[in-house]
């Protein structure tokens, strides 16, 4: 119950267009899913974050869409640029709890020119 | 610089001995998180201090991992007769409390031959 699955495993997306990643999760106890991208050799940064009292939030070229009923959320980047590629990682928190994060799998992410 | 700090940013040990490893977390921050990345692998939670005190350690592996923040900023993992499986990414996040954002450090790279 403490998993949150994540997909693909790995994204390719031509220079400009949308990338899509999915994550899914079973503990109605999470209240709080941050988006975070790694590159190699460098610790996660926080990209995007979301509660569920909304839908929907919006930074830049990055929307997380999240679905309440169907326990599940997506980030969308648009416009996707060479530098974009990076490894993202979904995550939940019970923020009432302890927060740890319980992460996904991670998707990799190459986005060509 | 403000972030988080982890060092050595690699360590490599022989099987058996003894490592510690330190993180700095951002300023006033009370919240101080270990997690572990295997290679293609999201983090997974070790330890969480609130303060001074461990609130959380049910990530931790085994006896032989153990944490400490004496005064509530500094941290500092240390690894007991070290095994290859505990070959890894070691990551510290900091965040003012649990229900805020985490931001990582660098990690460190421990290679135990």
């Amino acid at each position: 119950q403490q998993q949150v699955k994540q997909s693909p495993q790995s994204l390719i997306v031509q220079k400009g267009g949308i990338s899509i990643i999915n994550c899914a999760y079973e503990n109605t106890a999470f209240d709080y899913f941050p988006w975070y991208q790694q590159f190699p050799g460098k610790g996660p940064a926080l990209l995007i974050a979301i509660r569920p009292d909304v839908s929907e939030k919006k930074e830049g070229r990055f929307t997380i869409s999240f679905n309440k009923s169907a326990k599940q959320f997506s980030l969308h980047i648009m416009d996707s640029q060479p530098g974009d590629s990076a490894t993202y990682f979904c995550a939940a928190s019970d923020s009432s709890n302890t927060g740890k994060l319980i992460f996904g799998q991670g998707t990799t992410l190459q986005v060509k020119p | 610089g403000a972030g988080v700090s982890q060092t050595p940013s690699n360590k490599v040990t022989e099987k058996g001995k003894y490592v510690e490893l330190r993180c700095d977390p951002i300023s006033g921050h009370t919240a101080l998180y270990w997690y572990r990345q295997s290679l293609g692998q999201g983090p997974e939670f070790l330890i969480y201090f609130q303060g001074t005190g461990a609130a959380d350690d049910s990530g931790l592996p085994n006896d032989r991992f153990f944490a400490v923040r004496p005064e509530g900023s500094v941290s500092t993992l240390k690894i007991q007769r070290t095994e290859r499986g505990d070959s890894a990414v070691y990551l510290c996040a900091s965040s003012l409390d649990r229900r805020r954002e985490q931001f990582f450090g660098p990690g460190t790279r421990l290679t135990v031959l």
